[in-house]
């Protein structure tokens, strides 16, 4: 069965301290996989979309990496403002238009 | 560019009362639409998606229903709603033709807060 896991639920950081969230896929003909940043009581807003294994993409603090299996979200340095839910999504062939989320990691940054 | 609005951005209703939910794209034209739920503390659930006018397929069956009378509207509706119905309720869309690498970035509307009483 296709799935998208995050891992983990809630992560608190202090300020500066680096971390990496997990996002893990089982999911056949991946043709994206997304990042998104959601602020409480906002839609999601997107950040990244990788296409292939090995591909890489930054912004920022922000780094996600994608393999054949899972892709993670590097953190680097946290500001408090880096505070908000984080989810990944995924678009496979056999998806069509649609596309698979996420529970979400809730990131919290403390000053 | 493109921008997508959704309303109203809360809502609280009693049992049994209908309810509408509207969203508009601009800046584009045939987009993919799609509402999703999202429930306190979990994930985007897809209820429903359009690849065109009067084209809706459903991915959970339950007491909503979606529309698409014109290009870039997309409406949420239910007859009778259900304590069940309460949450957030977002809006999206995506370009309906394939990039190049073969997949389309969701952008998302603002959302609508649903509580049911």
């Amino acid at each position: 069965e296709d799935q998208v896991t995050q891992s983990p639920e809630a992560l608190r950081l202090q300020e500066g301290e680096s971390s990496s969230l997990n996002c893990s896929y089982t999911v056949s003909g991946l043709r994206g996989l997304f990042w998104y940043r959601q602020d409480p009581g906002k839609g999601p807003e997107f950040l990244f979309t990788l296409y292939s294994a090995g591909e890489e993409k930054e912004k920022e603090r922000l780094k996600a990496t994608l393999t054949k299996k899972e892709s993670f979200l590097h953190i680097t340095a946290p500001k408090p403002e880096d505070s908000a839910t984080y989810l990944c999504a995924v678009q496979a062939r056999n998806y069509g238009q649609n596309f698979v989320f996420g529970p979400g990691t809730r990131l919290s940054v403390l000053p | 560019s493109q921008t997508i609005h959704q309303w109203p951005a809360t809502l609280v209703q009693p049992v049994g009362s209908p309810l509408s939910l509207e969203c508009t794209v601009e800046g584009t034209s045939n987009p993919n639409l799609y509402w999703y739920r999202q429930a306190a503390g979990r994930g985007l659930q897809l209820l429903f998606y359009s690849v065109g006018i009067g084209q809706i397929s459903s991915e959970v069956p339950q007491n909503l229903s979606a529309s698409r009378p014109q290009d870039r509207q997309f409406i949420l509706s239910s007859k009778k709603l259900l304590l069940s119905d309460s949450g957030f309720y977002l809006c999206a869309w995506s370009v309906l033709r394939q990039t190049l690498l073969g997949a389309n970035v969701l952008t998302f509307g603002a959302g609508s807060r649903l509580t049911v009483l």
